[in-house]
């Protein structure tokens, strides 16, 4: 089966700028992932959604960073206005299910950022 | 609060020779823990998870819940498992299932 697909796969912009990153999980999967994975860190998630709702968004910067999944299956993560601290690489993972009890996560291959 | 620590930034050993990698946990429940890899280029993929309980790649791990801890171990290294490596843990009661990862740690081995 084809993986997590994920668009682009570099990107530089300015402080301040906009950006948007899209993902497209395995085809039948329902929960989708973001992480952010800062140099020298391991991935911490921003978002976790189940089908098109909203599971778990407690850590992401709501002032800036926004997500969605349409329809339950594409996702976008859009930053606007960019800071220099958001350079990082942008992780999409998809699962089977969701609900209590782990389910593997299928990961891509990430959207590396960097702000200037 | 929620934590994985892997205390180790770069491992470095021979072909041959044993490898532990280090990973300790601080969780107020019950935890599931794994070790995720990341091979050169590659994406980050799922290498084992303490309740299959199984050896994969020679790579075996045992969960302590006294010690909190949960070491990644192989008895003879190989080039090809030079990655990066991270510990994870996820909340088995929880509605959301997100993993927390540990900084990771760099294997190397050589020849």
């Amino acid at each position: 089966e084809a993986g997590v697909a994920q668009s682009p796969r570099y990107k530089i912009i300015e402080k301040r700028q906009s950006v948007a990153f899209w993902c497209n999980p395995i085809s039948g999967h329902a929960t989708l992932y973001w992480y952010q994975q800062i140099l020298g860190q391991g991935p911490k998630l921003l978002i976790q959604f189940q089908n098109n709702g909203v599971v778990d968004d407690s850590q992401l910067p709501k002032d800036r960073f926004s997500a969605e999944r349409l329809k339950g299956v594409d996702s976008t993560l859009k930053i606007q206005p960019a800071k220099l601290e958001d350079s990082a690489v942008y992780l999409c993972a998809s699962s089977s299910r969701g609900g209590a009890g782990y389910n593997e996560q299928f990961f891509g291959p990430g959207t590396r950022l960097t702000v200037l | 609060a929620q934590r994985v620590t892997q205390p180790e930034k770069l491992l470095s050993v021979f072909k041959g020779a044993p490898v532990e990698l280090k990973c300790n946990y601080s969780y107020s429940g019950s935890p599931e823990l794994f070790w995720y890899v990341q091979y050169s280029r590659q994406r980050l993929q799922l290498l084992l998870r303490h309740i299959s309980r199984e050896s994969i790649k020679g790579f075996t791990a045992d969960l302590n819940k006294g010690e909190t801890s949960f070491h990644l171990k192989k008895p003879f290294a190989q080039e090809e498992d030079s990655a990066m490596y991270y510990c994870a843990l996820s909340g088995l009661n929880q509605a959301g299932t997100a993993l927390i990862f540990g900084k990771g740690t760099t294997l190397s081995v050589s020849s």
